[in-house]
């Protein structure tokens, strides 16, 4: 299957400062980029779906303004929690998709557990 | 409703059980079925992908779907204390852009 990188694995950051999260696809190009969201004892919840090149496409309820996504190369999303806040703690996850048998979007990263303090 | 529905668990079974994981979804146009490990703190890893009734194998893991019924299931043969983690089954329907519907997905604890 494809190898996604994603980091950092936690993080724990004070209310009201920005988090970056990168997410890499290391054999394959990923053309479109998956960011999911998941709660505690929750299933994945898709928050915003981006092609490379093109603004993000956000899921109903998913603030565009405080999740920042950039998907500016073939290899490399990123997704930055502006002014987080404690609801915002959560389990990010991304999941590239791209051309061919691999980066068929069915692969996921490790995931990013975000606290906020 | 939701789309997809599939019990939360907790489930606990014996070292060496046959373990039974179930969903069922209500769109008849998911054409893809996935199962998913997830252990805590890490992301999904695919298990099992299909995409026709029937059953496939994979070492101690069978995926079994039946569209008539809308119904899809994952057995675990001879299950393993490593075993132990959330199983989520996601689906994808043919006109979606391979967008991902997830089961809440089923916490399963083998006990050695």
């Amino acid at each position: 299957g494809a190898v996604v990188s994603q980091h950092p694995s936690w993080v724990i950051c004070k209310s009201g400062t920005s988090v970056k999260i990168e997410c890499r696809s290391l054999d394959f190009q990923a053309t479109t980029m998956f960011w999911y969201r998941q709660f505690p004892k929750q299933s994945l919840m898709l928050m915003a779906t981006s092609n490379e090149g093109s603004k993000a496409t956000y899921e109903q309820g998913v603030e565009k303004d405080k999740f920042l996504i950039n998907h500016a190369s073939l290899t490399l999303s990123t997704l930055t929690v502006t002014s987080a806040h404690p609801e915002d703690s959560s389990f990010y996850i991304c999941s590239p998709r791209g051309t061919g048998l691999r980066g068929d979007g069915y692969t996921f990263g490790s995931g990013t557990r975000l606290t906020v303090v | 409703q939701k789309e997809v529905e599939q019990d939360p668990g907790p489930l606990s079974v014996p070292e060496g059980a046959i373990v039974s994981l179930n969903c069922t979804y209500s769109n008849s146009a998911f054409q893809y079925f996935m199962w998913y490990r997830q252990y805590s703190r890490k992301g999904p890893e695919l298990l099992m992908y299909t995409y026709s009734s029937g059953n496939k194998e994979d070492g101690r893991f069978t995926a079994q779907v039946d569209k008539s019924s809308k119904y899809i299931s994952l057995f675990i043969r001879d299950s393993q204390p490593s075993d132990s983690a959330t199983y989520l089954c996601a689906m994808v329907s043919s006109g979606s852009a391979r967008q991902l519907t997830f089961g809440s997905g089923t916490q399963l604890t083998v006990l050695p």
